[in-house]
């Protein structure tokens, strides 16, 4: 199974600043001499279902917010949040759909400063 | 508008069975592959399983496997999750969710729509 490792677990930042979190997969998950990086970022907020922020590492879904960029390829990815809104407190899911089980990294959860 | 309901939770003993249902509405049902994904209490997301959007391939983890089958009626626009043997360790909200591009053979693609997710609890 390929695992995936956020970091850091949770942080704290002030209104306005960046946030970035970090997603490290424990294989490659992209196809040999393509480009497209089978990774997808998740908001999760509290009582709700998951939502889908960004896919094939960086094209983000239609409505998300451009303070929101997603980057990285092979293993190493990120979640960048700038301009940092109260309505983004959230856990924050990376996963990996190259091969199955498609698995999630353990979340990262963000909060207010 | 995409829109998943899911039903068919609640409390059941250990070893029994339950039977969620998905019922979605808003687009082609038939064509788009579905998953059923978990979320133990407190817990991080598990994925669970894969249909295709015709119903002809399926896959599971390990974890349920041979214990849980998904199914598809195309003419109810409805996904099921069939689940029997549960111990306490299938205590989860269970959701159905979409893929992003429907008629991926095999799932290898993003989760793009979700339900409300429904509780499973395995319980004396």
């Amino acid at each position: 199974d390929i695992v995936m490792t956020q970091s850091p677990d949770s942080l704290a930042v002030s209104l306005g600043e960046t946030a970035t979190i970090n997603c490290k997969s424990s294989q490659r998950v992209v196809y040999g001499s393509t480009t497209e990086n089978f990774l997808g970022w998740y908001q999760q907020k509290p009582g709700q279902p998951p939502k889908l922020l960004f896919y094939w590492a960086s094209t983000r879904e239609s409505g998300v917010p451009d303070r929101f960029s997603a980057s990285g390829a092979g293993t190493d990815f990120t979640l960048t949040i700038s301009s940092l809104q109260a309505e983004d407190v959230a856990i924050y899911y990376c996963q990996q759909y190259y091969n199955t089980p498609y698995t999630f990294g353990q979340g990262t959860k963000l909060e207010i400063k | 508008q995409v829109h998943l309901v899911e039903s068919g939770g609640g409390v059941v003993q250990p070893g029994g069975s339950l039977r969620l249902s998905c019922a979605a509405s808003g687009f082609p049902f038939s064509d788009f592959g579905m998953f059923w994904v978990r979320q133990a209490p407190g817990k991080g997301l598990e994925w669970m399983t894969f249909i295709r959007f015709d119903g002809s391939f399926e896959d599971y983890a390990d974890a349920v496997k041979g214990r849980f089958t998904v199914t598809r009626d195309n003419s109810k626009n409805t996904l099921y999750l069939h689940m029997k043997s549960l111990g306490a360790e299938d205590t989860a909200v269970y959701y159905c969710a979409r893929c992003l591009d429907g008629k991926s053979g095999y799932g290898s693609t993003p989760f793009d729509h979700w339900g409300q997710g429904i509780l499973v609890t395995v319980s004396t």
